[in-house]
């Protein structure tokens, strides 16, 4: 299977600040990776697909960037609503495998 | 709009069965692979498995780590998906979401969940 891991595991950051997430693949997955957000008590929403393209409805504030087993989720400008859990997924080879998350803090 | 809406989650002993049902509506059943998805409480998500389209068989799929004790199927005149999960183990305790697959594997609609919890 292809691991997925995550960094940082948690991160607090304030209002208006940039925040970037990091995913890292154990193989080349050819930016077939996407990037999901879960609130508490909600199931995950897809923000991002195919590394880079942004899912319909979602804040142009949120991109996300990367190739080869390095992968990035950035939010600008951060607003109160993104607090939240993010996690990366692979859907390059079965089993589709998902990162650790990274639970994101107001400061 | 597309809608997705699990059951029959709840508490079971160790060595029990259980089935859950994903309620589709909003959209043309068959013509979607549906999935299914598992997150334990504070962890990742996990994929479980797939059941393809009417235009590919509806052919299954799993993830290793459940092959052999959990089996997806799908009533396609009721627009019902279905988990049957045997002997359960503690490790399974989790959200059940039922998930539509994009062609590229990712998971753009995701049911609302329903928990199930293995204990004695």
């Amino acid at each position: 299977d292809i691991q997925m891991t995550q960094s940082p595991a948690s991160l607090s950051a304030s209002l208006g600040e940039t925040v970037t997430i990091e995913c890292l693949a154990s193989e080349d997955i050819y930016s077939n990776l996407a990037w999901y957000q879960q609130k508490p008590g909600k199931s995950p929403q897809l923000l991002i697909y195919y590394a880079n393209s942004l899912n319909d409805g979602v804040p142009s504030r949120f991109s996300g960037s990367g190739s080869g087993t390095q992968y990035s989720l950035k939010i600008n400008s951060l607003q109160s609503e993104d607090v939240s859990i993010y996690f990366c997924q692979q859907n390059y080879d079965s089993p589709w495998t998902f990162g650790g998350g990274t639970k994101l803090e107001l400061k | 709009e597309v809608k997705l809406l699990e059951s029959g989650g709840g508490l079971v002993q160790p060595g029990g069965s259980l089935r859950l049902s994903c309620a589709a509506s909003g959209f043309t059943f068959t013509d979607f692979y549906m999935s299914w998805i598992r997150q334990p409480p504070g962890k990742a998500p996990e994929w479980l498995g797939v059941i393809r389209n009417k235009a590919n068989g509806y052919t299954t799929e799993y993830n290793p780590s459940v092959k052999g004790r959990f089996t997806i199927s799908r009533d396609n005149t009721q627009n019902i998906l279905y988990l049957q999960m045997n002997t359960l183990r503690a490790k399974d305790t989790a959200i059940y979401y039922c998930a539509i697959p994009a062609p590229g594997d990712w998971f753009a609609y995701w049911g609302q969940g329903t928990l199930v919890t293995v204990s004695s």
